[in-house]
């Protein structure tokens, strides 16, 4: 296993189009979780999964942006009418649960550009 | 809400040990961990602490907690070029799991 991959690795977009992000968690684990980081700050949590379930959504996720995770393995992540304001680079990660520590491993992000 | 801070930027010399502090606010937080990210690279764990430990060490990595004041330091003993990087708090929500990042503290090593 090679660990939590995302593609693409860069997007750039106008402002208005829609963009979707995929990230394939390593195989065994049943958490994925999304972040978002910005320039100069810590990743801030978007929304995670347990298997195909969605069991929280921050409030920085408005309504433009939908996640999934339909067979509980790889999740999409999708923004509408993208706007300057969601540049940002996306991260996921995965853990198991029952892991002691519940460590969260996480991908090398997408980095959206919206021009 | 939670919250966890960190001093923006630290520089030290190569051999040094370098000290990074974070404060968070969750008392409830079990675990807190240490993160470093490299330019062009994903987020890595360095080192983890249980709420009930005062202490661990791992290598050159020392990790202090305390509760009373929600503080937590990571201790880098013989501070190497390739330790710079940006390193970042973490403390864990009990109930989703999700983490909970400062702000990150920029590690410049000079030689």
């Amino acid at each position: 296993d090679t660990g939590v991959s995302q593609d693409p690795r860069h997007k750039i977009t106008k402002r208005g189009q829609n963009v979707t992000f995929r990230c394939d968690p390593i195989s065994e684990h049943n958490r994925l979780y999304w972040y978002r980081q910005t320039l100069g700050q810590g990743p801030e949590f978007l929304t995670y999964f347990q298997n195909e379930a969605q069991l929280e959504k921050s409030r920085l996720l408005s309504d433009r942006f939908s996640a999934e995770r339909p067979k509980g393995s790889f999740s999409t992540l999708e923004i509408q009418r993208t706007e300057q304001g969601d540049s940002a680079m996306y991260l996921c990660a995965s853990s198991l649960v029952g892991l002691t520590y519940n460590e969260q491993f996480f991908g090398p992000g997408t980095r959206l550009t919206v021009l | 809400g939670e919250d966890v801070e960190q001093s923006l930027f630290l520089s030290v010399r190569e051999g040094d040990s370098s000290v990074i502090n974070c404060t968070y606010t969750d008392s409830s937080s079990t675990y807190l961990y240490w993160y470093k990210q490299e330019p062009g690279a994903g987020l890595q764990l360095l080192t983890y602490i249980f709420s009930n430990m005062d202490m661990k060490q791992d290598q050159r990595l020392t990790v202090l907690l305390n509760k009373k004041d929600k503080h937590l330091s990571l201790r880098i003993a013989d501070t190497q070029t390739g330790d710079s990087a940006i390193y970042f708090c973490a403390e864990k929500e009990n109930q989703g799991g999700k983490l909970i990042f400062g702000q990150g503290t920029e590690l410049s090593v000079k030689p």
